[in-house]
């Protein structure tokens, strides 16, 4: 079945150092990858997605990679700081079966950045 | 803020009793999603309604109904509680498109339920 592998499960960095975060989708089909950023008792916060037809998309020190051969995406955070703190969430959806839009999440990361 | 609200924030209740939680979408948005959000389970996708028809199920347990009103807003209904539904249910919402656009979800507050 569909599934998404995260890791590391957590993450601690200090501040400054870049942080990386790795997922891997068993859908073929996939072709909407978003990161969501979830903090302490709120709900998770769209950061970045990338769609199949793109490789790499940037954003500020947030950068999202793609290879779909392999299956793979990866978030990279640059110049971390204390509030980016929080738990990572990447997810793959295909969004082409007639309005089916379902996202599949990977278990999470917890990135702890210590000044 | 997303745009998304949902009610109550948090609930308390007793194993067999029936709940319902509500959910508004982003102004304009006509997809809704429910999530599930469990220590064990992590982030699990449970039914999605666009204009109001069902458009997608996934892990929901028969106990647990949802619907969309003409108005939009999204009622998720858990009967015959268990002590395992304890969890963090979330809604999300998108513009909707019946081809189904890699739309961008937007996620409400949550509602933490607890069953005792």
């Amino acid at each position: 079945g569909e599934n998404v592998e995260q890791h590391p499960s957590t993450l601690s960095v200090q501040e400054g150092d870049s942080a990386v975060i790795k997922c891997t989708y068993s859908d073929s089909a996939s072709n909407y990858f978003p990161w969501y950023k979830q903090e302490l008792g709120k709900g998770p916060q769209l950061i970045i997605d990338i769609r199949s037809n793109v490789g790499e998309k940037k954003d500020q020190r947030i950068a999202v990679t793609l290879n779909k051969t392999a299956k793979h995406f990866s978030l990279h955070i640059t110049e971390t700081q204390p509030e980016d703190s929080a738990v990572y969430f990447c997810a793959a959806s295909n969004g082409f079966s007639g309005g089916y839009n379902k996202l599949i999440f990977g278990a999470g990361t917890r990135l702890a950045v210590h000044p | 803020d997303s745009g998304v609200t949902q009610t109550p924030k948090h609930l308390i209740t007793a194993t067999g009793q029936r709940v319902t939680l509500r959910c508004s979408p982003r102004s304009g948005d006509l997809s809704v999603y429910w999530y599930q959000q469990s220590l064990d389970q992590g982030l699990q996708f449970l039914i999605q309604y666009y204009n109001g028809e069902e458009r997608a199920k996934g892990n929901i347990l028969e106990r647990f109904s949802a619907q969309q009103f003409p108005d939009l807003h999204s009622e998720l209904n858990l009967s015959s509680l268990e002590l395992g539904d304890s969890a963090l249910y979330f809604c999300a919402s998108s513009v909707g498109a019946l081809a189904g656009s890699q739309e961008t979800q937007y996620f409400g507050p949550g509602t933490r339920l607890l069953v005792l």
